[in-house]
């Protein structure tokens, strides 16, 4: 079974803080990760995926294959960047399984 | 290149009616999910559909069905409908390639069931 876990519903942060946002997995085999991301009255939209390296936005995501984590960090937090961010999976099967989301607000 | 379209935006139903919802496929993708997105949940998979033939299912009863067409666009299906069946439904298309793939998320449709 796959499972995506964000422990923190809600998130508030200065701009110019550092962002963390986390995410715990669990999956018998090699997952593939993905942070989406839901700006308000937006459609979901793709952050970044693990297996490109991408860096979007300045958001960066690590895997911890031993830590089963796939934490997702940001150096400066930006207003803009109030959104709800989800934390997804893929496995062999392709379909995703997505953790419950965070939250995020930047106050000024 | 066209986005990921869905209709209509808002639907309300009674309980035990019959729904359907539509989507259309980014241009030149082949295959399309389904996702059930509960007030303040994340998206639970429905199913996906290949080439016109479902690919993987989630946990949801069989009155949840689905159609592709040849040109990809998609319809949900739900029987019988409940109250817990009110939800966001969103659908995500996508091409497969060798590195794997990434799905792309229409607008979604906003059910409620009275």
């Amino acid at each position: 079974a796959q499972r995506v876990t964000q422990p923190e519903k809600l998130l508030s942060v200065f701009k110019g803080a550092p962002v963390e946002l986390k995410c715990n997995y669990s999956y018998s085999g090699s997952p593939e990760l993905f942070w989406y991301v839901q700006y308000s009255r937006q459609r979901l939209q793709l952050l970044l995926r693990h297996i490109s390296r991408e860096s979007i936005k300045g958001f960066t995501a690590d895997l911890n294959k031993g830590e089963t984590s796939f934490h997702l960090k940001k150096p400066f937090a930006q207003e803009e960047g109030s959104a709800m961010y989800y934390c997804a999976l893929s496995g062999n099967d392709y379909k995703l399984s997505f953790g419950a989301g965070t939250t995020v607000t930047v106050r000024a | 290149e066209t986005g990921v379209t869905q209709s209509p935006t808002h639907l309300i139903k009674t309980r035990g009616q019959q729904v359907t919802l539509r989507c259309s496929s980014q241009s030149g993708h082949n295959t399309v999910s389904w996702y059930q997105q509960a007030l303040g949940q994340g998206p639970q998979f429905i199913f996906q559909y290949y080439r016109e033939e479902e690919n993987g299912r989630g946990n949801f009863p069989p009155r949840f069905s689905g159609l592709q067409f040849p040109n990809y666009s998609s319809e949900l299906n739900v029987n019988a409908l409940e109250l817990d069946d009110s939800a966001l439904y969103l659908c995500a298309s996508s091409l497969p390639t060798s590195g794997g793939y990434t799905q792309y998320f229409g607008p979604g449709t906003r059910l409620t069931v009275l």
